[in-house]
């Protein structure tokens, strides 16, 4: 039982336009949500986080938004750039010190 | 360098031997976790330790695979008796786990384990 799904495994957009990558989840007790970049052969990097008290957050060209009450959440990259091109994963966690759970991801490509 | 680093990058075993997968922390990071990650998928949590105690291995597949950090820094994720099923990359994360690091985790490079 995924408790955390990426429902779109691939994604192409044109660089210097929006990428929005989504996320949905099931367990109503997770509080913090957090997107992570992986590039092949490295392992995952933080991007951007959210607290469940927040509906948004913004760090340079990432936002992610969060909707509670229909358990999405979804990461906006504007403008996309070629390098953006990666893996992107969410993951949830009930508080700050609990285990993280992972979606499956969904692939990136920009195309230049 | 500074982060979090993992050897061996690449392991093939045959099936059936013993296999130790190790992970060096950031230097101070209180928090260490094992994943594994499988392929097309997610990592998917295996163990947690904070310091030397691991609190939480609720995510080990089977007894087949033992975890230790026994000085609070560099860990090893053990599988004995390896089958086919455990073939995966093995990521290994650190954390300061202090708010508001939000959980935060920096991860390792991985292990890609081949069981043959």
């Amino acid at each position: 039982d995924q408790q955390v799904k990426q429902n779109s495994p691939s994604l192409s957009v044109q660089e210097g336009r929006i990428s929005i990558l989504n996320c949905d989840y099931t367990n109503s007790m997770f509080d913090y949500f957090l997107w992570y970049k992986k590039y092949p052969a490295e392992g995952p990097t933080f991007l951007i986080s959210i607290s469940s008290i927040k509906d948004k957050n913004e760090d340079g060209r990432f936002t992610v938004f969060l909707n509670k009450s229909a358990k999405h959440l979804s990461l906006h990259i504007v403008p996309s750039q070629p390098g953006d091109s990666a893996v992107y994963f969410c993951a949830a966690s009930k508080t700050s010190y609990d285990k993280v759970i992972f979606g499956p991801g969904t692939s990136l490509s920009v195309i230049p | 360098g500074a982060g979090v680093s993992q050897s061996p990058r690449y392991k093939v075993a045959k099936r059936g031997q013993d296999v130790a997968l190790r992970c060096d922390p950031i230097s101070g990071h209180v928090s260490l976790f094992w994943y594994q990650q499988a392929l097309g998928q997610g990592p998917e949590f295996l163990t947690y330790f904070q310091n030397e105690a691991q609190l939480d291995k609720s995510g080990l597949p089977s007894d087949r695979f033992f975890a230790e950090r026994p000085e609070g820094s560099v860990s090893t994720l053990k599988i004995q008796r390896t089958q086919q099923e455990d073939s995966a990359v093995y990521l290994c994360a650190s954390s300061l786990q202090l708010a508001p690091s939000y959980n935060e985790q920096f991860f390792g490079p991985g292990t890609r384990l081949t069981v043959l």
